[in-house]
C-alpha cells in the first residue's frame, strides 16, 4: 500500500502544550501536505511543504520534511482547545495521486 | 473563488439498492477531481481520481464506479449496495500548477447501508 503512517494514532493533551505528529510515507514524492479534519466533516488544508523544502512556518503550524528519512513532522505550538481535531499529512504520487496517512487524533484539554 | 458541491450529505439505502453521488465544483477548469471514502476513526482511502473528461483512474476495484461526464462534474455509482458500502465518502478537488497542490474538500456524504 502507498499510504503513509502517521503516529501516534492518538494524542491527548492540555491547553498551552505544544502537540507533535509523525509521518512515514514510502516512495519519491514531489510535495507533502497537512490536512486537519472536524469531526464528521471534509479535510481542511493546513499547509505544503515541497521535497526540497526542509522547514515550513504557518502561525503556530511548523512542518520539517526530511526527505532521506521519508519522514514528516507536524508540531502545533500553544495548543488551544479549538485543535482538537484528527490531522493527516498526505503525499502526491505518480503527479496526480494523493494519497493520505492513516491520521492522528488530538484532543486537547481546557 | 473556487467551491465544491457534494450532496446529499446523509443517505440510507437498503442491500442491492444502486447509488449515485454527485459532486460538482465552480470557479476552476480542468481540475484533478477525487473520491475517498472514511471507515469511522480511520484515514482516507483512494478510490477514484480523474485528470479530465472521461479519464477516470480506480484504485480500489470493487463494485463502485466512477465518472466524469463534465469538465467540473464527478459521480460516484453502485448498481448494487452492499453492506461494506458503508461509510463517509468525500469529494475532493485540485489543480496542477507544475505539481499537485493543495486539495479542497466537500463536506462529505455518509452513506449507511442497512
Amino acid at each position: 500500500s502507498q499510504q503513509g503512517e502517521e503516529d501516534p494514532q492518538a494524542l491527548s493533551i492540555q491547553e498551552g502544550e505544544n502537540a507533535t505528529m509523525n509521518c512515514s510515507y514510502k516512495t519519491s514524492i514531489n510535495n507533502l501536505q497537512w490536512y486537519r479534519q472536524n469531526s464528521g466533516r471534509g479535510l481542511v488544508h493546513l499547509i505544503l511543504i515541497r521535497s526540497n523544502e526542509r522547514e515550513k512556518h504557518s502561525g503556530r503550524l511548523r512542518v520539517t520534511l526530511d526527505t532521506s528519512k521519508k519522514s514528516s513532522s507536524l508540531l502545533i505550538t500553544a495548543s488551544r482547545a479549538a485543535d482538537t481535531a484528527s490531522y493527516f499529512c498526505a503525499t502526491v504520487y505518480n503527479t496526480d495521486k494523493l494519497i493520505f496517512g492513516t491520521g492522528t487524533r488530538l484532543q486537547v484539554f481546557p | 473563488s473556487q467551491t465544491i458541491h457534494q450532496w446529499p450529505a446523509t443517505l440510507v439505502q437498503p442491500v442491492g439498492s444502486p447509488l449515485s453521488l454527485e459532486c460538482t465544483v465552480e470557479g476552476t477548469s480542468n481540475p484533478n477531481l477525487y473520491w475517498y471514502r472514511q471507515a469511522a476513526g480511520r484515514g482516507l482511502q483512494l478510490l477514484f481520481y480523474s485528470v479530465g473528461i472521461g479519464q477516470i483512474s480506480s484504485e480500489v476495484p470493487q463494485n463502485l464506479s466512477a465518472s466524469r461526464p463534465q469538465d467540473r462534474q464527478f459521480i460516484l455509482s453502485s448498481k448494487k449496495l452492499l453492506l461494506s458500502d458503508s461509510g463517509f465518502y468525500l469529494c475532493a478537488w485540485s489543480s496542477r500548477q507544475g505539481a499537485l497542490g493543495e486539495a479542497f474538500f466537500g463536506q462529505g456524504t455518509r452513506l449507511t447501508v442497512v
